[in-house]
């Protein structure tokens, strides 16, 4: 079975600075995706980044990127020059590739990130 | 064009109750998937539905179920509620092939 693990309960940033969220997954999957999805206060679920497994190229979305390592199954997000609306839980997620046969996604427990001013 | 909307948005039922809540995708998302967040649990998978077919399970038990409209549109149902099953049940829909789920606001279900 595929697991997601998140080790940070929680982490802190300075507004302005960069701070880097870990991520780490087993699977015995050679095709699969994975996500980081961010959950502020609202808790409305916001897909921020997405990695296919098999692009060796690291995802980017504007001030967030992740850092994929496939052979070390890690995962992690850095989020640069951090804002105050960046302040929510972080989810690290997994998904199958089964040619879109199902989309079920595997979370991690999460981790509370907060910007101080 | 709209996102995933869920109604109702908050719920109080008493133990032993059912209830079904609701789940509109994005236009032209076949694909919809719910999900139970609760403090101890995390975000755990309940069940996917494709062209009014359940196409994947979670490890839930037979209390929880769900269907599919023609329109895309889903429900779950929980019957005879119990205390844990308190929690925010989110849904998300993707497109047929995509990877990414968009997720709706969530129902807060409160059982008393």
């Amino acid at each position: 079975a595929q697991t997601v693990t998140q080790s940070q309960p929680e982490m802190s940033v300075q507004e302005a600075e960069t701070v880097t969220l870990s991520c780490t997954y087993d699977t015995s999957e050679s095709d699969y995706y994975l996500f980081w999805y961010k959950q502020p206060p609202s808790r409305q679920m916001i897909l921020v980044i997405r990695q296919e497994a098999y692009k060796q190229q690291n995802a980017t979305e504007n001030r967030f990127s992740v850092n994929f390592q496939k052979a070390a199954k890690s995962f992690s997000l850095k989020i640069s020059d951090s804002q105050l609306g960046d302040a929510a839980m972080y989810f690290c997620a997994y998904s199958g590739n089964y040619g879109g046969a199902t989309n079920k996604l595997i979370f991690g427990t999460g981790t509370l990130l907060a910007v101080q001013p | 064009k709209a996102g995933v909307t869920q109604t109702p948005r908050y719920l109080i039922k008493t133990r032993g109750q059912q209830v079904t809540l609701s789940c509109s995708p994005i236009s032209g998302h076949r694909s919809v998937s719910w999900y139970q967040q609760t403090p101890g649990q995390g975000l755990q998978f309940l069940f996917e539905y494709f062209s009014e077919t359940q196409r994947n399970k979670g490890n839930f038990p037979g209390r929880f179920s769900g269907r599919q409209f023609s329109n895309s549109r889903s429900e779950m149902n929980v019957s005879t509620l119990e205390l844990g099953d308190s929690a925010l049940y989110l849904c998300a829909s993707s497109l047929q092939g995509a990877s990414e789920q968009y997720f709706g606001p969530g129902t807060r279900l409160t059982v008393t």
